[in-house]
């Protein structure tokens, strides 16, 4: 099972949106709207952002929304905020015998 | 509140074994799967398995079969990750985080809770 693609990183300045991809296949994304978002600051453990596809968790912010369409499901950030500068990677449910989870390649985001 | 406490650095050296443990507070702990996740150095996340808080039962990554038990002791809401033969491409941080059981007609595929993760170093 090969890690989802994800660019390795993307750029925006405070106050814009930035969309980052995250690109499977029919056997995960394509198959499950089951993909969650995490955000990792540097030497912090993952916060989960977004599950099931779109649903925040109580206490994420609404700036933070997802999205899927065929193989691929995206993370947008509206209003950027320099606290938003941070690696983040998706996670999709896969379900197989060899493998329940796949993790994205991983997106660091700068704010400009 | 909830919360995953992880014991501490560990550092090994190539063939040996490690053992992480990872504490549950604040939660049912038979609720919820304990799935640890792994971070090499500079690199991304990667599920290494789960195990089951009530029937033990577990789900290992094919990567990782033959090589990582994970066991718990429900008296102590705590479970643990052993993971031998180690080699130098173990070295990395390993982090436990819960999911939470299906109760049917729900079902959850996400890791609400993460542990701060634990250091484990592979050198001679």
């Amino acid at each position: 099972q090969s890690a989802l693609t994800q660019p390795a990183s993307v750029s925006g300045s405070p106050g814009q949106s930035i969309t980052i991809s995250c690109t499977g296949t029919s056997s995960d994304v394509g198959t499950y709207n089951l993909v969650s978002w995490y955000q990792q600051h540097p030497g912090k453990a993952p916060k989960l952002m977004i599950y099931d596809g779109s649903k925040r968790p109580s206490g994420v912010s609404n700036r933070f929304s997802g999205s899927k369409s065929d193989n691929t499901a995206s993370l947008t950030i509206s209003g950027l905020q320099a606290e938003d500068e941070a690696d983040y990677y998706c996670c999709s449910y896969v379900g197989s015998f060899s493998f329940l989870y796949v993790f994205g390649t991983g997106t660091k985001v700068t704010v400009l | 509140q909830v919360q995953l406490v992880q014991s501490g650095t560990e550092v090994k050296k190539p063939g040996a074994s490690v053992k992480v443990s990872c504490k549950a507070s604040g939660y049912i702990f038979s609720d919820y799967y304990m799935n640890w996740v792994r971070q090499a150095p500079g690199q991304g996340l990667e599920w290494m398995g789960r195990i089951n808080p009530n029937s033990g039962d577990t789900h290992y990554a094919q990567k990782f079969q033959g090589r990582v038990t994970m066991t718990r002791d429900t008296s102590i809401n705590t479970g643990y990750m052993d993971l031998s033969r180690l080699t130098s491409d173990d070295t990395g941080v390993y982090y436990c985080a819960r999911s939470r059981l299906a109760t049917p007609p729900d079902y959850y595929f996400y890791m609400d809770v993460w542990g701060k993760g634990t250091t484990v170093t592979v050198s001679s």
